[in-house]
């Protein structure tokens, strides 16, 4: 049972426009939740990352906005560009030895 | 990729034999993980070390066992591969600095086919 639900499977996007990929969790236990990047043959990056005690947090093109009350987060990657083709991972963590990650999302943006 | 190496990059071995896994670190990190990636699962983890001598299981640790005899150093080892083991395999580190920091930092991978 997967315990981090990540859509969509994948998301095309025209260059300039706003990519949004959307994660849901179950436990309420979690309290750290980061977006990797991976590229083809690279391993994930971390992208960014938010605690539950904050709604929005922004690192230029991207901004991760979370809601607690629905248990949802999603990351919004704003004016998308075609070298972020990639796919990228949602995850939840409440422990050092816990990271449930989604099953990703694989973005491609045309030029 | 953060100071982490993976050996092999690429391994091919046959049902029933065993194979290793090497993963190395120059970030002296403390918590060194192994995880698998699947389509459709995204990373699981496997197994996960807080110190040398120190591991525990992760989410899917049946047919897999580590090592860490070294800071630097985390072995994972199939001990009879399956076909079911075929994956891609990435080691992580991370710092851990109190309760606020989670970062974890990805390896290359490393490509397994089990025939």
């Amino acid at each position: 049972q997967q315990q981090v639900k990540q859509s969509p499977q994948s998301l095309i996007v025209q260059k300039g426009g706003i990519s949004i990929i959307n994660c849901a969790y179950e436990n309420t236990a979690f309290d750290y939740f980061p977006w990797y990047q991976q590229f083809p043959g690279k391993g994930p990056a971390l992208l960014i990352a938010i605690r539950p005690d904050v709604s929005e947090k922004k690192e230029g093109r991207f901004t991760i906005s979370f809601n607690k009350s629905a248990k949802q987060f999603s990351l919004h990657i704003m004016d998308s560009q075609p070298g972020d083709s990639a796919t990228y991972f949602c995850a939840a963590s409440m422990g050092h030895n816990d990271m449930r990650f989604g099953a990703g999302t694989r973005l491609t943006v045309k030029p | 990729d953060a100071g982490i190496t993976q050996s092999p990059r690429h391994k091919v071995t046959e049902t029933g034999t065993p194979v290793t896994l090497r993963c190395h670190q120059t970030e002296n990190h403390r918590y060194m993980y192994w995880y698998r990636q699947d389509p459709g699962h995204g990373l699981r983890l496997i197994h996960y070390s807080y110190g040398v001598k120190d591991t525990d299981k992760g989410e899917v640790s049946d047919g897999y066992s580590v090592s860490r005899s070294k800071t630097e150093d985390f072995l994972l080892t199939l001990e009879s591969a399956t076909s079911s083991q075929t994956s891609v395999y990435f080691c992580a580190i991370g710092n851990m600095k109190g309760t606020s920091d989670r970062e974890q930092y990805f390896g290359p991978g490393t490509r397994l086919t089990v025939t």
